[in-house]
């Protein structure tokens, strides 16, 4: 079955950076548009990116075009989503997530990150 | 704007049928797709599609789409349903992806 592990988050200084990866199995990868989307502590979701199959199409949320970068490794079953200018408000759970036609059929189990001096 | 919106809650008994709202105002006949959150868990697709249920969903779960109003009916509600549910649209043209606020289900 579809399996999506997130790592890489953790605790980073305001103006920092970060990158995240979700590692992907189950299916082929190599297919499917994939995304990124987050949730702040006690609110709601909120989809900041998406790749297209072959990584040639991308979608950013206005909240973080030109501040995050999501990339993919189709050799490697792998995405990421390399972070910078961090700012407290991106301070939440990030979420790898299948992006089905339409919807997000599948998704991991969340990786935090805490963005505080 | 593009705003999805739901109401924060909704508390139903056991037994009883839930109804969770998601006004689209400016989505016209966009898909809508559902999905489960329990605490301190990731989100789950319990429909997608305006009405469609993934694998495994159960039959209680049904959604529909009509003018400015999609819903999602869980049918003999569980305490086990207790979650937040999102609805979610995709417009295409627009390449604007958007949750709504979420829906606190609380069984009685």
């Amino acid at each position: 079955q579809v399996h999506l592990v997130e790592s890489g988050g953790g605790l980073v200084k305001p103006g920092g950076s970060l990158r995240l990866s979700c590692a992907a199995s189950g299916f082929t990868f190599s297919s499917y548009f994939m995304s990124w989307i987050r949730q702040a502590p006690g609110k709601g979701l909120e989809c900041l990116s998406y790749i297209s199959s072959s990584g040639r199409d991308i979608y950013y949320a206005d909240s973080v075009k030109g501040r995050f970068t999501i990339s993919r490794d189709n050799s490697e079953n792998s995405l990421y989503l390399q972070m910078s200018s961090l700012r407290a408000e991106d301070t939440a759970v990030y979420y790898c997530a299948r992006f089905r036609a339409a919807y997000f059929d599948s998704w991991g189990q969340g990786s935090l990150v805490t963005v505080s001096s | 704007s593009y705003v999805l919106t739901q109401i924060p809650s909704v508390s139903v008994a056991p037994g009883q049928t839930a109804t969770i709202t998601c006004g689209k105002n400016n989505f016209g006949s966009k898909l809508v797709h559902w999905y489960q959150q329990k605490p301190g868990q990731a989100p789950v697709l319990v429909v997608n599609d305006d009405s469609d249920r993934p694998s495994g969903i159960p039959e209680r779960f049904s959604g529909s789409n009509s003018g400015n109003t999609a819903t999602l009916t869980i049918s003999r509600v569980e305490a086990g349903d207790e979650a937040d549910y999102y609805c979610q649209v995709w417009d295409s043209r627009s390449d604007l992806i958007l949750f709504g606020g979420g829906t606190k289900l609380t069984v009685l």
